[in-house]
């Protein structure tokens, strides 16, 4: 069983609606999460960054995570095709330094 | 430019061949490493280093050997190159107090 699952779509959404990407993880040592994104040959890039349980928001994003059910939430309000990339969870057992732990990514396409 | 820099971007290279991937980061952050990507699997990790001289084996490590001489370069080479090497291989750095910025791949194909 993989550490952190992410199921890899491919989601596809018309501009302006709310999407949900989900991760699941197994390991309650997992005690940071992030959410990066990758556009198409290009690397990942951090885009959220949280610490044990509870909810971020940045702009349009807000990361969210239920450390009691090991789950892993990222919502983009107002999607815009800009956001077309393809979206990875991760996560490590201690601050930055430590080995990062991904999901397979789910792909992301919306629409205009 | 500031940042973290891969080389070659493209390889094809044949199977039984050392072929050796470079990494090189601007900043002198402690942390580096090596992860691949492939459908289906996400980035997995190879190796891990946490200073000069220090690595440690990831998620994937047969086939690949690595080495952190200086703080800013930490080339993966592999062995004998098999098929299923082929993948698209991502380096990564990491300060004590930064996450961790990737640089753009290199896309190897082993024929």
């Amino acid at each position: 069983q993989k550490e952190v699952e992410q199921d890899p779509g491919p989601l596809s959404v018309p501009e302006g609606a709310i999407v949900s990407l989900n991760c699941t993880y197994s390991n309650s040592a997992f005690q940071y999460f992030m959410w990066y994104r990758q556009y198409s040959r290009k690397g990942p890039e951090l885009l959220m960054y949280t610490y044990s349980s509870g909810n971020k928001e940045d702009g349009r994003f807000t990361a969210q995570v239920d450390k009691s059910s090991k789950y892993i939430s990222l919502f983009i309000r107002d999607s815009q095709p800009s956001d077309s990339a393809t979206y990875l969870c991760a996560t490590q057992k201690g601050e930055y330094g430590n080995k990062l732990v991904f999901g397979a990514g789910t792909i992301l396409r919306v629409k205009s | 430019d500031a940042g973290i820099t891969q080389s070659p971007r493209y390889k094809i290279t044949e199977t039984g061949r050392q072929v050796t991937l470079m990494c090189h980061q601007t900043w002198s952050h402690s942390y580096m490493f090596w992860y691949r990507q492939d459908l289906g699997h996400g980035l997995r990790l190879i190796y891990y280093s946490a200073a000069a001289d220090i690595t440690d084996k990831g998620e994937v490590p047969d086939g690949y050997v690595v080495s952190r001489s200086k703080t800013e370069n930490f080339p993966l080479t592999l062995e004998s190159a098999t098929r299923s090497q082929t993948s698209v291989y991502f380096c990564a750095a990491a300060g004590a107090n930064t996450e961790a910025f990737f640089g753009q791949g290199t896309r190897l194909t082993v024929v």
